[in-house]
């Protein structure tokens, strides 16, 4: 089967660091994302890993090791605008040809004044 | 950046009846679509993958018959929920890539458009 696992809820006040990690299960691998969505809104891509290792985008970094199969992504200098579910997701290759994304559970994101 | 819309935002829809969502990436050609529909507080769920000019393919559990996929062109595609019933209500999302979608990596990032809320009565 395929699954992949994450904190259901994590709470952090404003200003401090927070990580959300990822385990995932799956029949294949093509690279791990991290998406935010809002409430009511549509999800939002952050970022994507094909390699281990640590990618750096601004505020958001996310980390990757296949041997593994583990993920996180790194939240630093937290805004309250930041408080929003965040989904872990593997690329997978799809029956119709190329690749389809599998999300995680999501993880909510709450963050305190 | 890519542009994928969605239309309707909202529709209420009686039980019985059918509905259609349009999907169209505004700014490139979607060679890809996926369809996703998603519970409130629950994660997204992969109906249906479909490429431009074939046949969807979807995922195990989904009913082809119910949930009807058209992909016409490169810049728009098509779910319509046939003979609506209050349990099909959810949030319906769909994304896209294609190209002008790829990233420095070589690979293709999928955007997502903004999702259409059913709700059936």
């Amino acid at each position: 089967g395929q699954s992949l696992e994450q904190p259901s809820e994590v709470t952090a006040v404003e200003g401090a660091i927070v990580q959300i990690n990822c385990t995932y299960q799956t029949s294949g691998f093509y690279g791990l994302s991290w998406y935010q969505q809002h409430d009511g809104g549509a999800p939002t891509f952050l970022s994507y890993n094909a390699l281990d290792g640590l990618e750096e985008t601004g505020r958001f970094s996310s980390f990757l090791s296949r041997s593994d199969s583990y993920g996180y992504l790194l939240l630093q200098e937290l805004q309250m605008k930041d408080s929003a579910s965040y989904f872990c997701a593997v690329r997978d290759l799809s029956e119709a040809g190329g690749f389809k994304t599998i999300f995680g559970a999501g993880t909510r994101l709450f963050v305190k004044a | 950046g890519a542009v994928v819309s969605q239309h309707p935002s909202r529709v209420i829809c009686k039980s019985g009846t059918s509905v259609k969502i349009e999907c169209r990436s505004l700014d490139f050609q979607a060679t890809t679509m996926f369809w996703y529909r998603q519970f409130p507080k629950q994660s997204l769920m992969l109906m249906a993958t479909s490429n431009e000019g074939s046949k969807a393919t979807y995922e195990q559990g989904v009913e082809k018959d119910k949930f009807l996929i058209n992909h016409a062109s490169l810049t728009l595609s098509t779910l319509t929920v046939t003979s609506a019933h209050p349990e099909d209500s959810s949030f319906y999302i769909c994304s896209a890539r294609g190209r002008g979608t790829v990233r420095a990596d070589g690979s293709y990032e999928q955007y997502f458009g903004p999702g259409t809320r059913l709700t059936v009565t």
